[in-house]
């Protein structure tokens, strides 16, 4: 067990509609990023927040954006759902200068 | 553009013998690359890494070793066992800066499926 959480595990929706993945980082961890796997592109960084502040950002869509909340849980707004967008959405947290820890994933299907 | 690479989608290994996964890069600013370990069902669970200033760095059965003149790592695990099927992902970094060490923007390789049989 990583210590990171993440809601749900699976969420399966249509084309068009909007969803929301949540996570917990570890406990005393600032640091919350977005990785994305998909079939054809591995792992994809997306986004870093740390302590309530957008810190770095990768390939994320306009369509998808995050935040991080007082309680330094975080959460992946995705709209405008394509089919394309269905993928292993991870969630990973870390102190500075150490490793990440990553949950278990939200795998997304769109239909 | 992939920066890191890993050529190899699978490799099948007997159980004892040593299991050597690759993984390139392009990307001359990466100073810090890890391993990680990923099962079914899991997120990756991190393995070993190694900095830029070391060629080698070891942690029981795995062994890490860079080539900068080459962009070249690799991950020896000796003796394979069962238990390390798995895909395993190379990954990299650099200090982004921003005030102190950030390597949690990593480039990720497309991972490659170990299999080791009894």
């Amino acid at each position: 067990d990583s210590g990171v959480t993440q809601t749900p595990k699976h969420l399966i929706t249509a084309t068009g509609q909007r969803v929301t993945l949540r996570c917990s980082p570890r406990s005393g961890d600032l640091s919350v990023y977005w990785y994305q796997q998909s079939l054809d592109q591995g792992l994809q960084f997306l986004i870093q927040y740390y302590n309530g502040e957008e810190r770095a950002k990768g390939n994320i869509l306009e369509r998808f954006s995050a935040q991080q909340f007082p309680d330094l849980h975080s959460e992946l707004n995705l709209s405008s759902l394509e089919l394309g967008d269905s993928a292993l959405y991870f969630c990973a947290s870390s102190s500075p200068g150490e490793k990440l820890f990553f949950g278990s994933g939200t795998q997304l299907s769109v239909l | 553009d992939q920066q890191v690479k890993q050529n190899s989608p699978s490799l099948s290994v007997q159980e004892g013998r040593i299991s050597i996964l690759n993984c390139d890069y392009t990307n001359s600013m990466f100073d810090y690359f890890l391993w990680y370990k990923k099962y079914p069902a899991e997120g990756p669970t991190f393995l070993i890494s190694i900095s830029s200033i070391k060629d080698k760095n070891e942690d029981g059965r795995f062994t890490v070793f860079l080539n900068k003149s080459a962009k070249h790592l690799s991950l020896h695990i000796v003796p394979s066992q069962p238990g390390d099927s798995a895909v395993y992902f190379c990954a990299a970094s650099y200090d982004v800066g921003a005030g102190g060490t950030s390597y949690g923007k990593l480039t990720f390789g497309q991972g490659t499926i170990l299999t080791v049989h009894p």
